[in-house]
């Protein structure tokens, strides 16, 4: 079965300041990959997804993440962080596309920003 | 054009008790899908739904249980509710063979 694996419990990253939110993921074959963000108290909003092709991806709000084949990662980016990024960032993978399948959520990473 | 919307937004209940939750999918969606989110923790795949059939299920037990109507919407169905059952349910809409599950606001529960 397949897991995934956000390392990081919280961060605290200036405003301004690049941001990387860290996601190992464990599957045999090459999985569907999303990152996802939660304000508190609200759904999950999908920031980007990678199924193949080209490994760096972009998504809404300045963000952008890299697959890594040989390393299990597809990490988080960003370059200039803002206050209204302070949320709950969730890595998932998916199996058969995401659209027929469920999806695995790592446990999140709480992003914090400092003015 | 209308997101994944759910009903209730809030709800509590004493354990032993049942409670039905529901979601209507976006405009254009066939699929839902079903997630448990416990506090600080990521969501948690109950079960997905397509052509008002169960088509996969995670690790829950039977006392979680839905069903998906003609129009697509579904509801989620707790029976003997425990302390435990207390979290955020997030429901997912997509189509059938696409790859983006678009989430819903969620309905938190707790059970006292």
């Amino acid at each position: 079965a397949q897991s995934v694996t956000q390392p990081d419990i919280h961060i605290t990253v200036s405003e301004g300041a690049s941001l990387e939110l860290r996601c190992n993921y464990s599957y045999g074959a090459t999985p569907y990959l999303f990152w996802y963000v939660q304000s508190p108290g609200q759904g999950l909003q999908l920031l980007l997804k990678y199924f193949s092709g080209d490994t760096l991806v972009q998504g809404i709000k300045g963000f952008e993440a890299e697959f890594k084949r040989s390393q299990s990662s597809f990490n988080l980016r960003k370059p200039s962080v803002h206050w209204s990024d302070a949320a709950e960032y969730f890595c998932a993978v998916g199996v058969s596309g995401g659209g027929a399948d469920g999806l695995t959520f790592g446990k999140g990473t709480h992003l914090i920003i400092q003015p | 054009d209308a997101g994944v919307t759910q009903s209730p937004t809030h709800l509590i209940k004493t354990r032993g008790q049942q409670v039905t939750l529901r979601c209507s999918p976006k405009s254009g969606h066939d699929t839902v899908s079903w997630y448990q989110q416990a506090l600080g923790q990521g969501p948690q795949f109950i079960f997905q739904y397509y052509e008002e059939e169960e088509r996969q299920r995670g690790n829950f037990p039977d006392r979680f249980s839905g069903h998906q109507f003609p129009n697509y919407s579904s509801e989620l169905n707790v029976n003997a509710l425990l302390l435990g059952d207390s979290a955020l349910y997030l429901c997912a809409s997509s189509r059938r063979g696409w790859e983006t599950q678009y989430f819903g606001p969620g309905t938190r529960l707790l059970v006292l």
